[in-house]
């Protein structure tokens, strides 16, 4: 079956320092890739999604970026982090069929 | 562009009781699917039930399903014989279904279940 990883869980970052949050996903091969912020109380709002090694659509402009270096593996980074990056990043992932499945998320805060 | 809307922030019902949380949408599209993710604290998406759009028969799950009217474009969520493990966020969320799964969701309900 197909599992989806997060890290870290939590994370406490002051402002302007950097960001990495890694997602992998195991159980499958060249899924889509997907990460979304959520402010709390709030939707989700998808930031990037890949469909392949190296390939990064940017849905909205931000101070994040994103990287797949391999086929299973998608990280989130910035390289100075804002207050506004504070919130909560959900990693997903879809292999064909009907909908999306999600990781279990990592809580930034920015201070 | 297609656009998911849950109008109400808030809801609550008592344990045992049924609760009804509503969704709109809008698109253009005739074949797409739609869905209702729940948050509970933890935070985690936990998919709830899926609809396809071309299936006229409202979807079920135990003690969930849908009310889907494709022509006035709602997806109403009903929940029998609520439980305390039911109080969580409920995302309302849609697919085109040649999109290659990009979903839109609603800014999601807060459903409280009173003991």
């Amino acid at each position: 079956s197909q599992t989806i990883h997060q890290w870290p869980a939590t994370l406490v970052q002051p402002v302007g320092s950097p960001l990495s949050l890694e997602c992998t996903v195991e159980g499958t091969s060249n899924p889509n890739l997907y990460w979304y912020r959520q402010a709390a109380g709030r939707g989700l709002q998808l930031l990037f999604y890949s469909v392949g090694i190296g390939q990064i659509s940017s849905e909205v402009p931000q101070n994040l970026s994103a990287s797949r270096p391999q086929d299973r593996q998608f990280i989130l980074s910035s390289k100075k982090l804002l207050l506004s990056d504070s919130g909560f990043y959900l990693c997903a992932w879809w292999r064909g069929g009907e909908t999306q499945y999600f990781g279990p998320g990592t809580r930034l805060l920015v201070l | 562009a297609q656009t998911v809307t849950q109008s109400q922030p808030e809801m609550s019902v008592q344990e045992a009781e049924t609760v009804t949380l509503s969704c709109t949408y809008d698109t253009s599209e005739s074949d797409y699917y739609l869905f209702w993710y729940k948050q509970p604290p933890s935070r985690q998406m936990i998919l709830v039930i899926r609809q396809e759009a071309y299936k006229q028969q409202n979807a079920t799950e135990n003690r969930f399903s849908v009310n889907f009217q494709k022509a006035a474009k709602s997806f109403s969520l009903k929940i029998s014989d609520s439980q305390l493990g039911d109080a969580a966020m409920y995302f309302c969320a849609y697919r085109r279904r040649t999109s290659g799964s990009r979903l839109t969701f609603g800014e999601g309900t807060q459903l409280t279940v009173n003991p």
